[in-house]
């Protein structure tokens, strides 16, 4: 069974702090990660992917990558009201299978 | 054009209605996607059709009925629907899904 795993949340931090999403994943072999930004009612917006070990930042987001330990989080600085949503992670075993989601952490930034 | 797009938007239809989601994307995308989405959870497989043929139907009941008449275009048929399968339908299509996936915006279906 193929599982990726998030906290479900409420995850609550003030505007202006650093936000920490984590997922782990269960398949060793897994091979490519995204993070998914889903507003209320409106569909998921790719936000960041992930192919190898390490950091990948893009503006105010951060992917980190740990094959060994199987996780994967999101880093989100100077979080703001806007960056409150559910955030789902996703991951791919190979190319020709499905991305496996987990069920998504929500994110609320307090003003 | 790196978008997919859902139609219609909302959709309410009565239990005995025949109705039909449409999706189109123009990326070149070999694979689509239909997924199922309830509040508060997250995204369910329905289907996948690669290079036009189904390839996964995740035991779906006889009532949603897919078709994928072109490369850049997937249906969801629906008739007879219960008022449990009212959620937002969602449309994905991938090159390969270790590209990722994009979404397109959803078809919110109620039905009464």
């Amino acid at each position: 069974q193929k599982e990726v795993e998030q906290n479900s949340g409420p995850l609550s931090v003030p505007e202006g702090a650093i936000a920490s999403l984590n997922c782990t994943y269960s398949d060793r072999g897994s091979q490519s990660f995204f993070w998914y930004r889903q507003y209320s009612g409106k569909s998921p917006e790719l936000i960041m992917s992930i192919y190898s070990n390490g950091d990948k930042e893009d503006g105010r987001f951060t992917a980190q990558l740990n094959k060994a330990s199987q996780y994967v989080s999101l880093l989100i600085r100077d979080s703001q009201p806007s960056d409150s949503a559910t955030y789902l992670c996703a991951v791919n075993i190979d190319g020709n299978t499905p991305l496996v989601f987990g069920k998504g952490t929500r994110l609320s930034v307090i003003a | 054009d790196t978008e997919v797009t859902q139609t219609p938007k909302h959709l309410v239809m009565g239990m005995t209605n025949k109705k039909s989601l449409k999706c189109e994307q123009h990326m070149g995308h070999r694979a689509m996607y239909w997924y199922k989405q309830k509040a508060k959870k997250p995204p369910e497989l329905m289907f996948v059709y690669s290079y036009e043929k189904l390839s996964i139907n995740e035991s779906v009941p006889s009532r949603f009925s897919p078709e994928c008449p072109n490369s850049s275009l997937l249906n969801l048929h629906l008739h007879a629907l219960q008022p449990e399968d009212s959620a937002l339908y969602l449309c994905a299509s991938s090159q390969n899904s270790r590209a990722g996936y994009t979404f397109g915006s959803g078809t919110r279906l109620t039905v009464v």
